[in-house]
């Protein structure tokens, strides 16, 4: 089982149109989580952190589901600017790598 | 402020040749990653640096990669000699720590080995 999978894509959706995508990881020692924004032929951006508690940011919502070990991104009014690829990624327990998921493609169309 | 800067932006080269690649991280961090991306295989980590010094170089796929960084604000990845099988973008990303830090990426740099 690959250590972080997400849902390829592509989600096609409306403007104005919620969307969610979620990511499971294997490993139960990973501590940290994120969220990280890759447009195409850009670099990869960090979006958000996860947190245990969950947390929002303006219409970005994450939370992180320790007991099934999966986290999920929710996006609420998408705009076409949020046109990108989700990408998952975690921090080991006790270590200092980034282990990213191949990511997810969202299309927001007028 | 300067972001972490990689250069070229494209190489285009014959396979056998050396491919060298280069990245300044933004001054003051003392992390410093090379990843490479595929359509394949997503985001990989090759190698990270702290302080200058590399600790963790279990992804570098085989010998034919090296990676050096000489001084806090230079690093360079070699790929000699290379295959097509290694045409890829090449990230560089630095941070301030590594935990709970975000890593800040290079625009990469497009390399085709034909």
């Amino acid at each position: 089982r690959k250590e972080v999978e997400q849902d390829p894509g592509p989600f096609n959706v409306p403007e104005g149109a919620t969307v969610a995508f979620n990511c499971t990881y294997s490993n139960s020692a990973s501590q940290s989580f994120f969220w990280y924004r890759q447009d195409c032929r850009k670099e990869p951006k960090l979006l958000m952190s996860v947190y245990s508690s969950g947390n929002e940011d303006g219409r970005f919502t994450a939370q992180l589901n320790r007991a099934s070990q999966y986290i999920s991104l929710l996006i609420r009014d998408s705009k076409l600017s949020d046109s990108a690829t989700y990408l998952c990624v975690l921090l080991r327990a006790g270590s200092y790598q980034l282990t990213f998921g191949k990511g997810t493609k969202l299309s927001v169309i007028p | 402020d300067a972001g972490v800067i990689q250069s070229p932006r494209h190489e285009v080269t014959e396979m056998g040749q050396e491919v060298t690649l280069r990245c300044k991280p933004i001054s003051g961090h003392d992390y410093l990653f090379w990843y490479r991306q595929t359509m394949m295989r997503g985001l990989e980590l090759l190698i990270y640096f702290n302080n200058n010094v590399p600790i963790d170089d279990s992804g570098m796929p085989e010998d034919r990669f090296s990676a050096k960084m000489p001084n806090a604000s230079f690093s360079t990845l070699k790929i000699q000699p290379s295959e097509p099988r290694d045409s890829a973008v090449y990230f560089c990303a630095s941070s301030l720590g590594a935990s709970f830090q975000p890593q800040h990426f290079g625009d990469g740099t497009r390399l085709s080995i034909l």
